[in-house]
């Protein structure tokens, strides 16, 4: 059965801190790792990682792969409190099908 | 504008009573897909489909039913609604950039 596990399930952060947010994972024939960003609606799409060692960045986020060690992170730095959400990490495996983590929720206080 | 569309977006109704919940994708993507999400337990696949009538079951179809008649229709029926149903619901669209609806918030009493 896929896994994915995230970690920490919740951080508290102060403005212009930098976070990091862990994912391992778990599954059969792994074919993508991909990250989301929930606030208080559908989950919008913000990485896919596919090759382990290749930086993905997008302004104050970016995000690596390990498929050796089977985990991922997301990097923000000088968090704002726009950044507060949840961050979701979910792979695709055999047949395409999509396993989520339980997500971490990061509030970015003043 | 790309987008998924799911209604309704809130739904309450009784043990038993079937109910479908309609999802519209105008990005003419395959793959499209149904979760629930609940507190603590994060987004489960109920269901997915490759394509026009193919589909194929998620982590937890059980009490579920889908159908892909055309590309842009995936509508989630619930045949005999139970209270462990009552859930967040998403339809998304896309493989690997998914495009979430805006949620179908039911509550089965």
């Amino acid at each position: 059965e896929d896994k994915v596990v995230q970690s920490p399930l919740s951080l508290v952060v102060h403005e212009g801190d930098t976070v990091t947010l862990n994912c391992s994972y778990e599954v059969t024939n792994f074919r993508s790792l991909l990250w989301y960003k929930q606030e208080k609606k559908a989950p919008t799409f913000l990485f896919m990682l596919t090759s382990s060692g290749i930086e993905k960045k997008s302004g104050r986020l970016s995000s690596i792969l390990d498929k050796k060690e089977l985990f991922s992170i997301l990097n923000i730095t000088a968090t704002q409190t726009g950044d507060s959400a949840i961050y979701l990490c979910a792979v695709t495996g055999t047949a395409s099908k999509l396993t989520f983590g339980t997500g971490t929720r990061l509030q970015v206080t003043l | 504008e790309a987008q998924v569309t799911q209604n309704p977006r809130y739904l309450i109704t009784v043990t038993g009573k079937k109910l479908t919940v309609t999802c519209s994708q105008n990005m003419n993507h395959e793959y499209m897909s149904w979760y629930r999400q609940d507190p603590g337990l994060g987004l489960r696949q109920i269901y997915y489909s490759m394509n026009v009538e193919v589909t194929d079951k998620g982590d937890v179809p059980e009490g579920y039913k889908v159908s892909r008649k055309e590309k842009r229709n995936f509508p989630l029926i619930l045949e005999s609604p139970s209270p462990n149903q009552t859930s967040l619901y998403f339809c998304a669209s896309g493989i690997y950039e998914q495009y979430f609806g805006p949620g179908t918030r039911l509550t089965v009493t």
